[in-house]
C-alpha cells in the first residue's frame, strides 16, 4: 500500500513566523508533488507543485523536494491568520495516470 | 478565472436510493476526476476519466458507482444504491494534461448525506 504521511498537528505558529510542514511518501518512483490548502468544509486549493529535487519558491511559500529521502516540505514565511487551514500533501505515483494520493493533512493554526 | 463547478452543494438521500452528482470541469480541460472525503478523513481518489473512458479507478469505485460525460460540459458521478457509508464530501477535479505533470483544480464539492 503506497502511503503519504503527514503530521496531523495542530501546528501552532505565531503571526509573522515561519511554518514548516513535512510530508513523506513510500513510492520511491513518484515524480509529481503538490501542496493544497483546505479550509474547514471547503475543497482543496492548490498552493504549488514541485517535480525536481531542490527548492521552489512562490511568494511566501517554498516547497522543498528530496527524492532520495522521499520527503517533500512546505515553508510558509510571514504566516498570517488567514493561513490557518489544513495543508494537504498530494503525490502522483509511478503507475498512475494523474491519480492523487493524499496525506491526511497538517492543521496549521496561526496565532496573532 | 475559470473554475470547476458542482451541483448540488448538498444532497440528502435515503439508503438504497440512486444519486447523481454533477460537475462542470474547466472548459479546456480534458481529464476529469472524482474524489471523496469522509468527515475527518483524508481525500480519497475514486476515478479518473479521459476521452470518454475510465482511465483509472480505486477499490472504492465498485459496481455501485459509474461516471459519464453526457454532453460537452457535464461530468457526472452516479451511485446506484446508496449506503450509509457513502456519506461524504465528493469533489470533482479537472486538469489539462492528466499525466502526472499537471495540477488538478477542484470544485467546491457536494456534501452527500445518506440517511
Amino acid at each position: 500500500q503506497k502511503e503519504v504521511e503527514q503530521n496531523s498537528g495542530p501546528l501552532s505558529v505565531p503571526e509573522g513566523a515561519i511554518a514548516s510542514l513535512n510530508c513523506t511518501y513510500s513510492d520511491r518512483g513518484s515524480q509529481s508533488f503538490f501542496w493544497y490548502r483546505q479550509y474547514s468544509g471547503k475543497s482543496p486549493e492548490l498552493i504549488m507543485f514541485i517535480y525536481s529535487n531542490g527548492d521552489k519558491e512562490d511568494g511566501r511559500f517554498t516547497a522543498q523536494l528530496n527524492k532520495a529521502s522521499q520527503y517533500v516540505s512546505l515553508l510558509i514565511r510571514d504566516s498570517q491568520p488567514s493561513d490557518s487551514a489544513t495543508y494537504l500533501c498530494a503525490v502522483i505515483g509511478t503507475d498512475s495516470w494523474g491519480k492523487f494520493q493524499f496525506g491526511a493533512g497538517t492543521q496549521v493554526v496561526v496565532t496573532p | 478565472e475559470p473554475e470547476v463547478t458542482q451541483t448540488p452543494s448538498h444532497q440528502v438521500t435515503q439508503m438504497g436510493q440512486e444519486v447523481i452528482l454533477r460537475c462542470v470541469p474547466i472548459s479546456n480541460h480534458l481529464y476529469f476526476y472524482w474524489y471523496r472525503q469522509i468527515l475527518g478523513q483524508k481525500v480519497e481518489f475514486l476515478v479518473s476519466f479521459y476521452n470518454n473512458e475510465i482511465s483509472e479507478k480505486s477499490e472504492i469505485f465498485d459496481d455501485q458507482f459509474s461516471v459519464e460525460r453526457p454532453d460537452g460540459s457535464n461530468f457526472t458521478l452516479k451511485i446506484r444504491s446508496t449506503k450509509l457509508e457513502d456519506s461524504a464530501m465528493y469533489f470533482c477535479a479537472s486538469n489539462a494534461m492528466g499525466r502526472g505533470g499537471d495540477e488538478q483544480y477542484f470544485g467546491p464539492g457536494t456534501r452527500l448525506t445518506v440517511t
